[in-house]
Order: structure tokens, then C-alpha cells, then sequence
């Protein structure tokens, strides 16, 4: 019955590592985000999708790289992981047709680099 | 400048009083407005949307809009303990709906039983 799911809920592990967080969504939606919230709580954009594009990619390392196999799928790999990309990761969707409608967020992942 | 400000708090409120959020936005053609609620360890949850100036009532939710002071509030009434959580105010700068928001760090609520 989860709307947005996401997987793991948390990941631990050490710089220089690769690391993939998967999100699902059985909404019917056709548009995807991925957020970083840091300690601070705040929320930022990094990326979305509207049927397997890309339509916002923010200033995000490279070393984040994001893909969607399906409208219903969109993952998130980061290479080289840093200290600094420890935070709380939440995949959404949304429809946006016509542009207004809910983004509905996932559980989070809690991504702690060593 | 930030994009969306929020007083970070946090706000007590006693139970059954009016707690009362405000926002605003640097953006001057922002068109779309959005309150959520995020309880500590848990995702954002949409509780109010508004797109015109004036008022929007849900429940015990008002959210009030003033584009032309770059301002918006979320008023909640007869507070509750499960009010208490931290609320986000987002804004979308480029257009009409939902697509790239920006958020606000957001405002701490407790209410005091």
C-alpha cells in the first residue's frame, strides 16, 4: 500500500564508497524528485524527472548520478561518497500536468558517510 | 538573500490557542504556495496549497497570501499536541505549479499541553 517507497531507510558507509538509494512509486505519477534535507532540516531540490527526463537538474556534484528505468522508478548513485553528503535523502512524485498537484514524499534514506 | 524565509523558532504555542507560521519569498513571480508539515523522523507532508491573494481555509488551517508584500502565513486554530512538528513553507519561483520548489528551513511548533 506505500505510495513512495524507498530503499534502504538507512545506509552507513565510508568515504571514497559507491552507493545506490532506490524509490518507487505506485501512485500512477509521471514525475519524480530527489531532495537532500541536511542537519540544518533544510530541503533542497537535487533532481527531477517527468516520464524517464531529466526537466531539473540542480547544481549537484557530478559524482551524483540519478536514473529512471520506468516512470514508476527513479534511483539515485553517488560515487566517491564524502563527508559532507551525509543527510536524509527523499525521493517524491507528483503529476504535473497542469502543474498543480501534491508531491508526495517517501520515508527518506539516512545516508551517514564515516 | 535567501529565497524563502522562515523564522526558524521554536514557536510555542499553548493548546488551544492560535498558532500562526509566516513566510516570505524573494521571488516576485512566484504563482504557487505550499505549507507542509514534517514531524521529526518522518517526510513532508502537504497540508495547504494557495495560488491567489486572500485567504484559504481547511479545517483549523488557514494559509493567507499578500504576493504583493511577498508573504505568506499558515494559521492554525484551536492548536493541538499533534501540532507540534516543524513546518515548511515552499514556494515554486519559476511558474504555476509544483515542479521546482523551494523550500524554507522551516519553523519549529510545540504545543504546551
Amino acid at each position: 500500500d506505500t505510495a513512495v517507497s524507498q530503499t534502504p531507510k538507512y545506509l552507513v558507509t565510508q568515504m571514497g564508497n559507491d552507493k545506490s538509494i532506490k524509490c518507487e512509486q505506485n501512485l500512477g505519477h509521471d514525475t519524480m524528485y530527489w531532495y537532500k534535507q541536511d542537519s540544518k532540516k533544510f530541503l533542497k531540490i537535487m533532481f527531477s524527472y517527468n516520464n524517464k527526463e531529466l526537466i531539473i537538474n540542480e547544481t549537484v556534484p557530478n559524482r551524483f548520478s540519478p536514473k529512471s528505468p520506468d516512470k514508476a522508478h527513479l534511483n539515485l548513485h553517488i560515487n566517491s561518497l564524502e563527508l559532507g553528503d551525509s543527510a536524509v535523502y527523499f525521493c517524491a512524485s507528483s503529476h504535473l500536468r497542469g502543474g498543480i498537484d501534491t508531491q508526495y514524499f517517501g520515508p527518506g534514506t539516512r545516508l551517514t558517510v564515516l | 538573500q535567501k529565497e524563502v524565509e522562515q523564522n526558524s523558532g521554536p514557536l510555542s504555542v499553548p493548546e488551544g490557542a492560535i498558532a500562526s507560521l509566516n513566510c516570505t519569498y524573494s521571488d516576485r513571480g512566484s504563482q504557487s504556495f505550499f505549507w507542509y508539515r514534517q514531524y521529526s523522523g518522518k517526510s513532508p507532508e502537504l497540508i495547504m496549497s494557495i495560488y491567489s491573494n486572500g485567504d484559504k481555509e481547511d479545517g483549523r488551517f488557514t494559509a493567507q497570501l499578500n504576493k504583493a508584500s511577498q508573504y505568506v502565513s499558515l494559521l492554525i486554530r484551536d492548536s493541538q499536541p499533534s501540532d507540534s512538528a516543524t513546518y515548511l513553507c515552499a514556494v515554486n519561483p519559476i511558474g504555476f505549479g509544483n515542479e521546482k520548489l523551494t523550500f524554507g528551513t522551516g519553523t519549529r511548533l510545540t504545543i504546551i499541553p
